[in-house]
């Protein structure tokens, strides 16, 4: 088996500042995601990678930024937070990709913007 | 665009009672369907998975059967325990070359003992 460490857990940040989530995987998947869950609304996608410094912008990518420097690792950035956000962002990864193959997500970073 | 519909936002039930959580989908494509469950303080994870070809998916008790007339995706279970209150998301993705699931809103389940 394999897991997915995101770090921190929890992260309080300013209005304005740019935070940055980071996330870990051992499963050697090639593909990687950010999601955003908003309570109500489901998961919406931020970016997504399908191997080392690939980059592909899911429908809620406008004001984040993403990094995939090595294929274990897939960061996250808030380039400007907002205040009174209130979000968790979920890390996950596939052996693939297409829409078909199975998701294994971390247990989310909780964002509070103050 | 493709779209997942779940309508029952929260479902409360007494342990040993039948569960049934509505899902309907759209799409123009070849679906995937997945039924994912999150339990407090954990991410999402893999309950159960259906394609076109096999048309009926079964894990721990809950069932889920692919639809095409009606585009439905319902998951059923006979009779929930406490340790089932989790949100459930009915998820679709598709086989024609598109990266992206598309999640349903969630249904929040609680199981009274």
């Amino acid at each position: 088996g394999g897991i997915i460490t995101q770090t921190p857990k929890f992260l309080i940040g300013q209005e304005g500042q740019k935070l940055t989530l980071k996330c870990q995987q051992n499963f050697n998947h090639d593909t990687m995601y950010w999601y955003r869950q908003d309570s109500g609304k489901g998961l919406r996608l931020i970016y997504y990678s399908i191997t080392e410094n690939d980059l592909q912008k899911g429908d809620l990518s406008e004001g984040y930024d993403a990094s995939r420097e090595k294929k274990s690792s897939f960061s996250l950035t808030v380039t400007s937070a907002q205040k009174n956000e209130m979000a968790v962002f979920l890390c996950a990864s596939s052996i693939a990709g297409q829409g078909a193959e199975t998701l294994y997500f971390g247990s989310g970073t909780r964002l509070t913007v103050l | 665009g493709n779209s997942v519909t779940q309508m029952q936002g929260q479902v409360t039930l007494s342990e040993e009672e039948f569960l049934f959580i509505n899902c309907t989908y759209s799409t123009t494509g070849y679906p995937t369907l997945f039924w994912y469950v999150q339990y407090p303080g954990e991410g999402p994870q893999l309950l159960l998975k259906v394609t076109t070809a096999n048309n009926k998916g079964s894990s721990r008790g809950f069932e889920a059967t692919y639809d095409k007339g009606t585009t439905s995706f319902h998951l059923q279970k006979a009779s929930v325990q406490e340790s089932d209150s989790a949100v459930y998301y009915c998820v679709l993705g598709e086989t024609s070359g598109s990266w992206q699931l598309i999640f349903g809103s969630g249904t929040q389940l609680t199981v009274m003992p």
